[in-house]
Formats: structure tokens, C-alpha cells, sequence
């Protein structure tokens, strides 16, 4: 297993276009989260599955995101009419299901969006 | 909300000296605390993680502490070398989500 892979891993768009990401988690690691990281700020938390259940939403995922994970495996965030403001980092993360406590998240290489 | 705040914003050391990276969080109600390595324009690399109920965690030439009750985490890393620079990120676990700070940049010059 070689860890938490995204695809792209970088992504140019016109302003107004939609565009999706992909995250494959490791294996038998039923959480996976998305984060977006601006410059020189750290990770912001999005959203967060356990297996093919969407549980938690930050009020930064405005209507224009939309996440999936199909039969609890690989991921998919979606941006629709893209903006400026989208651009920035999205890092997608998973854990194994362990408690809150020892809850240590794996991240990806993420996908870098610039939207011109 | 959890604000998580983390000081210096960048440090540069020679060589050999020992780094020590400080984080401050404002709810003390946390499960853990993950401390993250990112180098420029890559992904973030798991370097330790700490339990809410643990004091301090070691990997190698470094070393974590916690206090929960006063909010503060250190990081420190032994006889730094110029591979260790980077930018080093905390993350306070609530729930199962994270919440970071901005990170401290680090450069270790030869």
C-alpha cells in the first residue's frame, strides 16, 4: 500500500467551469476526510466520511461542493462554477476506525486548483 | 471554535542546534494532537501523534509534549540537519476532525 493518492494532482480552469477531484484512500481505512489549504495558512476541514456516509459538512462547503464516496472507497469532491476563491490546495486525508483518541489521519499529496 | 496558534511563524537555526516549535489551542476539550511536517507545495507528513491522556510522545530525534489543561504543545527536534527544514504544522484533534495552525516554517542552514 503506498498511502493516500490524488488525482490531479494539479488542475488549471476557467472561472465558471466545473471541475471534480479524486481521492483513493488506504486500504480497510474506513474514514476520509477533505481539507482545502490556502497560502500560508494551514488545512481547513470540509468534510468527512465514515464509509459511504457523509457526517459532518463545514460551513466552508457552500452548495457549489459536492462530495461522494461510493461503496465506502475511493472519494470524489466536486466544485461546480468555479471561482477564484476556489483556488488553493485540497488535501483528502483517512483513518482507520480506531476511537476519537487515537484517530491519526494519513494525508494525500493533494490537488492543487488554480482558477484563472 | 477551536483557534489553534502557532509560534514563531518562522525560525532559522545553524546546523546542529535543537528546534523548539510551540502551539497553543483554546479548547482544552481535545481527543488528541497530531503534529504534521509539509515541504513546499507537497502534502502533509504524520510525525507524531499524541493522545489526549498521554504527557508527551518520542519518534526518533523527536519529541512531543502536552499540556491540555493550559492548551500548549511543543515539538522538539534534536541536533537539527538542513533535511529538517520545512514547515511544521499542528493539529488539534476535536471529534475527528482537525483543526490547524498556520504552521511554523523552518530553515536549517548548513
Amino acid at each position: 500500500d503506498t498511502g493516500v493518492s490524488q488525482n490531479p494532482r494539479h488542475k488549471i480552469t476557467k472561472r465558471g467551469q466545473n471541475v471534480t477531484f479524486r481521492c483513493d484512500p488506504i486500504s480497510e481505512h474506513n474514514r476520509l476526510y477533505w481539507y482545502r489549504q490556502t497560502l500560508g495558512q494551514g488545512p481547513e476541514f470540509l468534510t468527512y466520511f465514515q464509509n459511504e456516509a457523509q457526517l459532518e459538512k463545514s460551513r466552508l462547503l457552500s452548495d457549489r461542493f459536492s462530495a461522494e464516496r461510493p461503496k465506502g472507497s475511493f472519494s470524489t469532491l466536486e466544485i461546480q462554477r468555479t471561482e477564484q476563491g476556489d483556488s488553493a490546495m485540497y488535501l483528502c486525508a483517512s483513518s482507520p476506525t480506531l476511537d476519537r483518541g487515537y484517530n491519526e489521519q494519513f494525508f494525500g499529496p493533494g490537488t492543487r486548483l488554480t482558477v484563472l | 471554535k477551536q483557534e489553534v496558534t502557532q509560534i514563531p511563524a518562522a525560525l532559522s537555526v545553524p546546523e546542529g542546534e535543537n528546534l523548539v516549535l510551540n502551539c497553543s489551542f483554546t479548547d482544552s476539550a481535545i481527543y488528541n494532537l497530531q503534529w504534521f511536517r509539509q515541504d513546499p507545495g507537497k502534502g502533509l507528513t504524520s510525525l507524531l501523534l499524541i493522545q489526549s491522556s498521554q504527557r508527551e510522545q518520542t519518534s526518533g530525534r523527536l519529541n512531543a509534549s502536552l499540556d491540555k489543561s493550559s492548551g500548549r504543545s511543543t515539538l522538539y527536534i534534536a541536533a537539527s540537519q538542513p533535511g529538517d527544514s520545512a514547515t511544521y504544522l499542528c493539529a488539534v484533534g476535536n471529534d475527528y476532525k482537525l483543526s490547524f495552525g498556520a504552521g511554523t516554517t523552518v530553515t536549517v542552514r548548513a
